[in-house]
């Protein structure tokens, strides 16, 4: 069993409210990803982390942000929900490799925002 | 940039029928690929994967080859069950370990 764990597992929240999606590992990764997937169920990736102070954007715009202060722990926040963030967000950590190392997936946070 | 193409589904099979999920690939280099299944409210887990040509990865059953030639990864399992009904991702990563996927296939077996 996987050892990453995200938090909530779903939330409904108002328009405009601050949120922090929490996502912890406790593998010692130093990659760690998150995705947000929509209905469809088609993952785009928004934000990776090759290791502690290193955070990049994905291939999807996102108005999230992330921070890594610590190695086990890649939360996401937005500042200002909005319905169009109604998504399901999926994190996951993988070994240092060469892009040949198994990610490890938390079960996702379902947020809608109403 | 580098690109991943499943077919769409759903593909609806029959208990004991064999399978087969196309995915072909664009990259640049020598990718790793990877077939990642998700199951209802759950995250992805790995299902199989190839770290280079030829090579074939398996597991439960099913089974996936890497072809540089067609740049393919087709998933093939021989007799599916029902509880093989989830979704499927092909994915890839390269040097960067960018871990790109598919669009998924969902998979729905009928007894």
């Amino acid at each position: 069993e996987a050892d990453i764990y995200q938090t909530p597992r779903y939330l409904v929240i108002g328009t405009g409210k601050k949120i922090t999606l929490e996502c912890s590992q406790t593998m010692g990764h130093d990659k760690m990803y998150w995705y947000q997937q929509d209905p469809g169920m088609e993952l785009h990736l928004i934000h990776y982390s090759y290791g502690v102070n290193s955070t990049e954007k994905g291939d999807l715009s996102s108005e999230s942000t992330v921070s890594r202060i610590r190695t086990e722990h890649f939360p996401l926040t937005l500042e200002s929900a909005r319905p169009s963030h109604t998504s399901q967000y999926l994190c996951a950590s993988r070994e240092h490799g060469q892009g040949n190392t198994e990610a490890f997936f938390g079960q996702g946070t379902r947020l809608t925002v109403v | 940039g580098n690109s991943v193409t499943q077919m769409e589904g759903p593909v609806t099979l029959s208990e004991e029928a064999f399978l087969t999920i196309n995915c072909t690939y664009t990259a640049t280099g020598y990718p790793s690929l990877f077939w990642y299944v998700q199951y209802p409210g759950e995250g992805l887990q790995l299902l199989l994967k190839a770290t280079k040509a030829d090579d074939k990865g398996s597991n439960k059953g099913f089974e996936a080859t890497y072809r540089k030639e067609t740049t393919s990864f087709h998933l093939e399992k021989g007799s599916v069950q029902v509880s093989d009904s989830a979704v499927y991702f092909c994915a890839l990563s390269d040097w960067s370990d960018k871990l790109i996927f598919g669009t998924g296939t969902r998979l729905q077996v009928f007894p």
